[in-house]
């Protein structure tokens, strides 16, 4: 079983759509939790972090069940410029940072 | 800017033949680590390096080495490339004991 792991989609929604994408982890010890993005051929990006209480940022929201041990991402009236393969990544200590396999997203006009 | 860079961005090799792959940074980060991505896989820890001179394997080293001789660079070495090995290299620093990684662009390799 991986340690992270993610539907790998891909999600195909409409402009304007709300999508979610899940991801679980199987280290009850995992720390810090993030959302990174990562576009076709191009380097990951730090999207956010994710907090215990969840936490929002313009159309996008994160939140972290600590019991389920799974972490969410909704995105909210999708533009095509989201479209990107989103990571999920799990930290349980400094050296540490383990990263799920992506979900790949397209918004089509 | 603050940016980490690699270098080659493309390379296309055959087995057997070293080669390095050059990573630096500038923004005076503690840790740089080097990852691979696959297909499927995700990325995975190849080698980091909480500071100059102090180096350790992550979870798929076998096959390459690293040096940290200086804060700023970090080369990834492959003394014997192999077929397997053809993958996406990023390299990536954070400030030590903070989460937040910058990567560098890539590096695509072929091994043939």
């Amino acid at each position: 079983r991986k340690e992270v792991e993610q539907d790998p989609g891909p999600f195909n929604v409409p402009e304007g759509a709300t999508v979610a994408f899940n991801c679980t982890y199987s280290n009850s010890a995992s720390q810090s939790f993030f959302w990174y993005r990562q576009d076709c051929r191009k380097e990951p990006k730090l999207l956010m972090s994710v907090y215990s209480s969840g936490n929002e940022d313009g159309r996008f929201t994160a939140q972290l069940n600590r019991a389920s041990q799974y972490i969410s991402l909704l995105i909210r009236d999708s533009k095509l410029s989201d479209s990107a393969t989103y990571l999920c990544v799990v930290s349980y200590n400094n050296n540490d940072m383990r990263f799920g396999a992506g979900t790949r997203l397209t918004v089509k006009p | 800017e603050a940016q980490v860079t690699q270098n080659p961005r493309y390379l296309i090799t055959v087995t057997g033949k070293k080669l390095t792959v050059t990573c630096s940074q500038n923004m005076n980060h503690e840790y740089m680590s080097w990852y691979r991505q696959d297909p499927g896989l995700g990325l995975r820890q190849i080698y980091y390096s909480m500071n100059v001179e102090v180096t350790d394997k992550g979870d798929v080293p076998e096959g390459y080495k690293v040096s940290r001789k200086e804060k700023r660079n970090f080369p990834l070495i492959l003394e014997s490339p192999s077929p397997n090995q053809t993958s996406l290299y990023f390299c990536a620093s954070r400030v030590f004991g903070t989460d937040t990684q910058y990567f560098g662009p890539g590096t695509r390799l072929t091994v043939l």
